[in-house]
Parts: structure tokens; sequence; C-alpha cells
């Protein structure tokens, strides 16, 4: 079994300022993926970055890197430059290697504001 | 191909109806899951099908829910005698088989009210 804990219910950056949403993950398996997902109102969730439980380096895409702590099963996701289409729902997500047929696991989800 | 759609987007049905949603998958992608997802929550898995076979079923899924998934295209999920306890958005999601390339691309959700 798979738990994911999001501690942040809301979040407020300013434009084009750093924020930085938390989330810590508990799983008994070897091989796993994170992911972080957005959600904004009213619209389809999409990914927006992955990372192999396997693979050091931490994953980036553009603005939006995380920082992997394997140890201390902790995937944070840092939004650089912060813009106002990033306002939206960010759920963090698991998902074990057994084929994919346990679906992801996700968290409660933090609310990013973006201020003007 | 336009991604995942679900239809219909919105749903209110009176308590104890029955409620029919589907839920068309990226053409080439053999999993789909069916998700639901309730106020301030995250979306919380139901079922997983690889192409027509049902493998996985959550234990929040009761005897009241069913989904199918025939030719293993197109999927539809039924909730029986629904309770206001099933207002929720159902989200449905399709992913490859790949190893290298599991994300999994959802649709827009059916919002389902039970009056």
């Amino acid at each position: 079994a798979q738990t994911v804990t999001q501690s942040q219910p809301e979040m407020s950056v300013q434009e084009a300022e750093t924020v930085t949403l938390s989330c810590t993950y508990d799983t008994s398996e070897s091989d796993y993926y994170l992911f972080w997902y957005k959600q904004p109102p009213s619209r389809q969730m999409i990914l927006v970055i992955r990372q192999e439980a396997y693979k050091q380096q931490n994953a980036t895409e553009n603005r939006f890197s995380v920082n992997f702590q394997k140890a201390a099963k902790s995937f944070s996701l840092k939004i650089s430059d912060s813009q106002l289409g990033d306002a939206a729902m960010y759920f963090c997500a698991s998902l074990g290697s057994g084929g994919g047929a346990d679906g992801l696991t996700f968290g409660k989800g933090t609310h990013l504001i973006i201020q003007p | 191909d336009t991604g995942v759609s679900q239809d219909p987007r919105h749903k209110i049905t009176k308590r104890g109806q029955n409620v029919t949603f589907r839920c068309d998958p990226i053409s080439e992608h053999n999993r789909l899951y069916w998700y639901r997802q309730t106020l301030g929550q995250g979306p919380e898995f139901l079922t997983y099908f690889q192409n027509e076979a049902q493998l996985e079923k959550s234990r929040l899924l009761s005897d009241r829910f069913s989904a199918e998934r025939p030719k293993g295209s197109f999927s539809t999920l039924e909730i029986q005698r629904t309770e206001q306890g099933d207002s929720a958005m159902y989200l449905c999601a399709s992913s490859s088989e790949d190893r290298l390339n599991t994300e999994a691309f959802f649709g827009q959700g059916t919002r389902l009210t039970v009056v």
C-alpha cells in the first residue's frame, strides 16, 4: 500500500517569485514513480513532472523542478518565476512498479494562488 | 486524437436512480482507470482495465458500481441505486503499457450530483 501526504492545503506566491510545494510519501516497493499533477479550475488534470525512484538526479521541466529525497521519502515541487497560469490545485502522486494495476495514489492537494 | 473524453460532463440524478458514464481513452492506450474525486480531496482509485480485462477493483467500488470495457476501447461506469454519498467527480484516465512511459492522461471528468 502507498500513502501520499501533502501538508499544505493552500500556498500563495507573488507573480515571478519561487514557490515550493511539499509532499511526503510512504511505500513498501523498491521501484516506483512519483508525479506532480496540476488541476486547473474546471479543467482536466495534466502531468507537470515525473520522477523515477531509481534515478538519483532530480527531474526538471522548464520552470518546474523537484527535490527528491529518497531516504526521507520526500518529493517537493519547486516552481520558479511563477506565472498567473500556474494557479491551480497541485497533486502529488505515486505509482508502484507492479504493472500500474493499483493506479495512482494521490495526496489531498495544494491550492496554489498566484498574486499579481 | 484529442485526448481522453468523458460523457456527460455533468449529471444530476435523484437518489435511487441508475446512472452510466462513458469514457473514451486515447486510442492506442491499453490501460484505463476510473477514479473518484470528492471536494477537497485527491482522486481515489476505483478500478483498472488492461485492454478489456478488469484486473483490479478498489474496496471503494461497492456492488452498486460496475464497470465494463468491451473490446478494449471505450469504458462505461454504472452506478445503480445512487446515494447522496455518490456525489463526486468521476475521472477516467488512460495510459500505455510501456514502462518507460507511465504518464496517465486524464479526461475532464463527469460531475455527479445526487439529490
